[in-house]
């Protein structure tokens, strides 16, 4: 367990239909990442926050996804109309700010695993 | 953008020792992690590089040279457990923010 959280762990949806996961980061990493990962893949940039500002967006990603920070603690990620293509592995991570030498690595949740069908 | 490229997969014996291999292409290279993933379970850290050189974590260690745009994971004294894919990881601090690209990862099979 490495302090993130991710709920719900899964998710069968119909084609269409909207669905929305949430993260909790670690408390005191003030950056989130969202990331989709499918079979056999590297995970793939989706978004990510510094505190509750979304700093950088995807060019990949489509108008159907969005992901909110509020209050710079928990982050959501919505997908409205689902397509078969979303299927995939939803990961969020979290880390501290910092360059250079400090590592500041991400710390992965459990994923969420969608299934649109 | 980025361009990470490493093996897809490799073999290794029990006991060996093997190196992963990546090479990366950024515009603003800010770091380099490598990251291990078992099968069904969320990616975990195990090494950082940012400066030329090498760096040790017990029987993990990280290559890193900027101006060849290489890094390499070696792993020495290979156990059944680290049977798994290892993910290179880019960050890039162009334009002020700290995006991280990860590669397609490489599975490594360790037999018997």
């Amino acid at each position: 367990d490495t302090g993130v959280s991710q709920d719900p762990r899964h998710k069968i949806t119909k084609r269409g239909q909207n669905v929305t996961f949430r993260c909790d980061p670690i408390s005191e990493h003030n950056r989130l990442y969202w990331y989709r990962q499918t079979l056999g893949q590297g995970p793939e940039f989706l978004t990510y926050f510094q505190n509750e500002a979304q700093l950088e967006k995807s060019r990949l990603l489509s108008d159907r996804f969005s992901a909110e920070r509020p209050k710079g603690s928990f982050s959501t990620l919505e997908i409205q109309r689902t397509e078969q293509g979303d299927s995939a592995m939803y990961l969020c991570a979290s880390s501290l700010a910092g360059t250079g030498l400090r590592g500041t690595e991400q710390y992965f949740g459990p994923g969420t695993r969608l299934t649109v069908t | 953008g980025q361009n990470i490229d490493q093996p897809t997969e490799m073999t290794a014996t029990e006991g060996a020792i093997v190196q992963i291999n990546c090479t990366y292409q950024t515009s603003g290279f800010n770091g380099l992690f490598w990251y291990q993933q078992h099968a069904g379970e969320a990616p975990t850290f195990l090494s950082y590089n940012v400066l030329d050189g090498l760096e040790e974590k017990g029987r993990f260690s990280s290559f890193l040279s900027r101006s060849k745009g290489y890094s390499y994971l070696l792993l020495k004294e290979l156990q059944m457990k680290d049977s798994a894919s290892y993910l290179c990881a880019v960050r890039d601090g162009s334009g002020g923010y700290q995006k991280v690209t990860f590669g397609t990862g490489t599975k490594l099979q360790v037999i018997p």
